[in-house]
């Protein structure tokens, strides 16, 4: 059984139209990251999330982005108006606690904005 | 099922020593295989992608289609190269999964 499951895994929108993916872990951990990455082109860390807020965020999480813990279980990555560059496969990764704890990866959700 | 296996969880050697990092894929298209490292809590940074062929910060990964391998090394590894590393499959334009990651503690 995965340690995080992403729903949807493919999610087609119209340009300017607000989306929601979500990450769910099994349980127990603490620490969650939101990575994308646009066809053809590396992994690119977008936020980290640990006690309830954002600990780090990079560049490409402007104020488009936002992300929550809406029940304390599901974690969800919002972009309030879609632009087409938007469109990528979007990684949830998950750990417990701890420095040595591994990071576990979704199957990601495939974002076309058209 | 699309899958990528890196069997050692822990991986422990001296400064100094040689140091191999295994990833098996199973996939049975044309594959696109990456490295990426996490040093301490930082955020995942690409360090190897098959097709480029480079080396970087001295470490290098081939590509064995024979047998599925994309296994990553080093010849002589250094205390700052302690990180995990996650070996990475993308196929099916831009599907990717991700092996459980390797922690590489390196000794003085």
């Amino acid at each position: 059984e995965p340690e995080v499951t992403q729903t949807p895994s493919h999610q087609v929108t119209q340009m300017g139209q607000e989306v929601i993916l979500r990450c769910v872990p099994i349980s127990n951990h603490l620490y969650f990251y939101w990575y994308r990455q646009i066809l053809g082109q590396k992994v690119e860390f977008l936020v980290s999330f640990y006690n309830n807020e954002i600990s780090e965020k990079s560049e490409i999480f402007d104020d488009q982005f936002s992300v929550e813990r809406p029940d304390g279980s599901n974690f969800t990555l919002k972009i309030r108006s879609t632009k087409l560059e938007d469109s990528a496969m979007y990684f949830c990764a998950i750990t417990r606690q701890g420095e040595n704890s591994p990071l576990h990866f979704g199957n990601g959700t495939r974002l076309t904005v058209t | 099922a699309q899958r990528v296996t890196q069997p050692e969880k822990l991986l422990s050697v001296f400064k100094g020593a040689p140091v191999e990092l295994k990833c098996n894929y199973s996939y049975s298209g044309s594959p696109e295989l990456f490295w990426y490292v996490q040093y301490s809590r930082q955020r995942l940074q690409l360090l190897l992608r098959h097709i480029s062929r480079e080396s970087i910060k001295g470490f290098t990964a081939d590509l064995n289609k024979g047998e599925t391998s994309f296994h990553l090394k080093k010849p002589f590894a250094q205390e700052e190269d302690s990180a995990m590393y996650y070996c990475a499959l993308s196929y099916n334009n831009n599907d990717m999964r991700f092996g459980a990651g390797t922690r590489l503690t390196v000794k003085p």
